[in-house]
């Protein structure tokens, strides 16, 4: 079975503060994404990477960086949290072209 | 310009009927169409996919039916469960052409009645 684990379920940070959201995936997939999920919005990608050290942005990379060091792990990072940055964040892994496995999702506030 | 609609943001069945939701799209490259299905606090899981060259897949109570001429896809329940209440997303991509990327709509709530 394809796992995909996120560091938290439930995030709370104060504005201004740096917040790193960690993926990790155990299927040796190439591609891995980053979305956020608001409500009546659906699922809007901000960045993903299809190898090491390789990263593109999505449709809304605004505020957001990422870093794929190792293959099994991305992690998004925002670098001076705000308010319209609370959200459900979503990160999913595939093969090339493949089905895209999601994690449990990191609930993030931002007070 | 959304590349994929979902025009029904809300949809209630009673237990046993069937449930239609229902897609559109706009780009004639998609070649290949998944559907996620995504509970509360959870990430979304595939559910069923359909590729071009065919006009219909089914797996169990699930069926997909493609019109590429419409540009329209339809996810089928029969018969629908209370377990199925979930917010159901319709996610195209072009297989040959993209390095995997999927387009979402913004997703469609069902809501199974007992």
């Amino acid at each position: 079975d394809v796992k995909v684990t996120q560091s938290s379920r439930y995030l709370v940070k104060r504005t201004g503060e740096k917040v790193f959201l960690e993926c990790v995936q155990d299927m040796d997939h190439e591609n891995m994404f980053w979305y956020r999920q608001d409500p009546g919005l659906g699922l809007r990608l901000i960045y993903f990477s299809y190898d090491v050290k390789m990263k593109e942005k999505g449709d809304i990379p605004e505020g957001y960086s990422v870093s794929r060091e190792k293959k099994e792990r991305f992690s998004l990072i925002l670098e001076s949290a705000s308010t319209n940055q609370t959200s459900m964040y979503l990160c999913a892994s595939s093969t090339r072209q493949g089905i895209q496995f999601f994690g449990p999702g990191t609930r993030l506030t931002v007070l | 310009d959304q590349q994929v609609k979902q025009n029904s943001p809300s949809l209630s069945v009673q237990e046993g009927r069937i449930s239609i939701l229902n897609c559109d799209y706009t780009n004639s490259m998609f070649d290949y169409f998944l559907w996620y299905k995504k509970y509360p606090a959870e990430g979304p899981t595939f559910l069923i996919s359909i590729s071009s060259i065919k006009d219909k897949n089914e797996d169990g109570r699930f069926t997909v039916f493609l019109n590429k001429s419409a540009k329209h896809l339809s996810l089928h329940i029969v018969p629908s469960q209370p377990g199925d209440s979930a917010v159901y997303f319709c996610a195209p991509m072009n297989y040959g052409g993209s390095q995997g990327n999927l387009i979402f709509g913004k997703g469609t709530k069902l809501s199974v009645k007992p």
